[in-house]
């Protein structure tokens, strides 16, 4: 596609329960980056891979949080028996290797 | 280590004002500069970046930022300021070089309001 796609853009969900973001990448960008912003915080990195390898995912903050690219394309970020301190928006990114990184519009969640 | 601060967490000019964001950064090694801006209900588009060559870069939009190494700043400028320049902007940096050269660390970002 044109840019980066992420769905979905807001998300309500109940303290306990799983949540799946999804993020489609720029056609033939082979470096996919996931985000946390909270509000008033910059952008703080979660994980990064490069094709279907997840190369970093020291940002993550807890084992509730994964992540996969299984084909080297779309990636989904999947919270676990979310809480109320999940909340933020998850930003997605992507880039050809070593090149400007463009980040798609992001997907509010709010946990309740 | 990287770090960013952006001095002001908002900064309120007039139109056709000078607008200017500061950012100080701290980096281990060279690094890439950036700065992103963020439109109401848009994702972070990218502004202008640094990387090699010529410290005085230009963005979209009439912004331009210096890179100054003796002052570990980039700070973003525009010499007159638009209403539609109201936006949010992050700086970040990335290190050139390293293992973890991927990775944009970002400052908490500066609310520029425009009045009329």
């Amino acid at each position: 596609g044109a840019g980066v796609s992420q769905s979905p853009r807001y998300k309500v969900t109940k303290r306990g329960q799983d949540v799946a973001l999804r993020c489609d990448p720029i056609s033939g960008h082979v470096s996919l980056y996931w985000y946390r912003q909270a509000l008033g915080q910059g952008p703080e990195f979660l994980t990064y891979f490069n094709y279907e390898a997840q190369q970093d995912k020291s940002g993550l903050p807890n084992d509730r949080f994964s992540a996969e690219r299984p084909e080297g394309s779309i990636s989904t970020l999947t919270i676990q028996r979310t809480e109320q301190r999940d909340s933020a928006m998850y930003r997605c990114a992507s880039s050809r290797q070593g090149n400007t990184i463009y980040f798609g519009e992001g997907s509010w969640l709010t946990v309740v | 280590a990287q770090s960013v601060t952006q001095l002001g967490s908002h900064v309120s000019v007039s139109e056709g004002a000078l607008v200017l964001l500061r950012c100080n950064y701290s980096s281990s090694v060279p690094p890439y500069l950036f700065w992103y801006v963020q439109y109401p209900n848009q994702g972070l588009q990218l502004l202008l970046k640094y990387t090699t060559g010529a410290t005085l870069v230009k963005g979209i939009n009439g912004f331009e930022a210096e890179f100054k190494k003796s002052e570990t700043s980039f700070h973003l400028t525009k010499p007159s300021a638009h209403m539609s320049d109201a936006a949010e902007y992050f700086c970040a940096v990335r290190l050139n070089s390293g293992g973890s050269n991927y990775k944009l660390t970002f400052g908490k970002g500066t609310l520029l309001t425009v009045n009329p």
